[in-house]
């Protein structure tokens, strides 16, 4: 069955500290790869996404992701955590073929230390 | 990028009586618009993907005689939660989407989300 998991509800970082958000996906096709962020109350906004090529992906406002097949990952990162990252992001897997639907993690809420 | 709008952003309702939730794609034409709904702090469960012009098609376990969507033109699709009961009460959200390329290359857009709550 096609599902995508994001292991921790909930991750609390200092800022300016680092950040690794972890998915797991498993899909039988090759996937497409998602990460949304969403604020309390808000709608989701796309800060990367993942096709094929370089797996390494860069995002807006200094995400990256990387695509490890064998793992079945696409965790994301950010160097230096700023205090209006504080939000709640999703992974979320869609196919070609599938006509943009797509499946979703459970979503990590992220808090940010002074 | 482009802009998908729901309208109301919040709406309270007696039990029993429907509700209509607009989206609206501003800048583009979406021949596919998906409803998603989400319950708080959980992730977003599709409940339906609308395509212009045609019937729209409802994952299982969505009533669809309870949620009624209608996709009339390229830039307006409604989702109608037809007599709303407490459980109804939770936070939907549309997406929209342009051409018929690969699914995501920037064609996929988010709505802000419609909260209702049903007393």
């Amino acid at each position: 069955a096609q599902s995508v998991t994001q292991p921790d509800i909930h991750i609390t970082v200092s800022e300016g500290a680092s950040l690794e958000l972890r998915c797991n996906y498993s899909y039988g096709a090759t996937p497409y790869l998602f990460w949304y962020v969403q604020s309390p109350g808000q709608g989701l906004q796309l800060l990367l996404k993942y096709f094929s090529g370089d797996t390494l992906v860069q995002g807006i406002k200094g995400f990256e992701a990387e695509f490890k097949r064998s793992q079945s990952s696409f965790n994301l990162r950010k160097p230096s955590v700023h205090w209006s990252d504080a939000a709640e992001y999703f992974c979320a897997v869609g196919a070609r073929g599938q006509g943009g639907k797509l499946i979703f993690g459970q979503g990590t809420e992220l808090s940010v230390k002074p | 990028g482009a802009v998908v709008s729901q309208h109301p952003s919040w709406v309270i309702c007696k039990s029993g009586t429907s509700v209509k939730i607009e989206c609206r794609s501003l800048d583009f034409q979406a021949t596919t618009m998906f409803w998603y709904r989400q319950f708080p702090k959980q992730s977003l469960m599709l409940m339906a993907t609308s395509n212009e012009g045609s019937k729209a098609t409802y994952e299982q376990g969505v009533e669809k005689d309870k949620f009624l969507i209608n996709h009339a033109s390229l830039t307006l699709s409604t989702l109608t939660v037809t007599s709303a009961h407490p459980e109804d009460s939770s936070f939907y959200i549309c997406s929209a989407r342009t051409g018929t390329g690969l699914v995501g290359t920037g064609e996929l857009f988010f709505g802000e989300g419609s909260r209702l709550t049903v007393l």
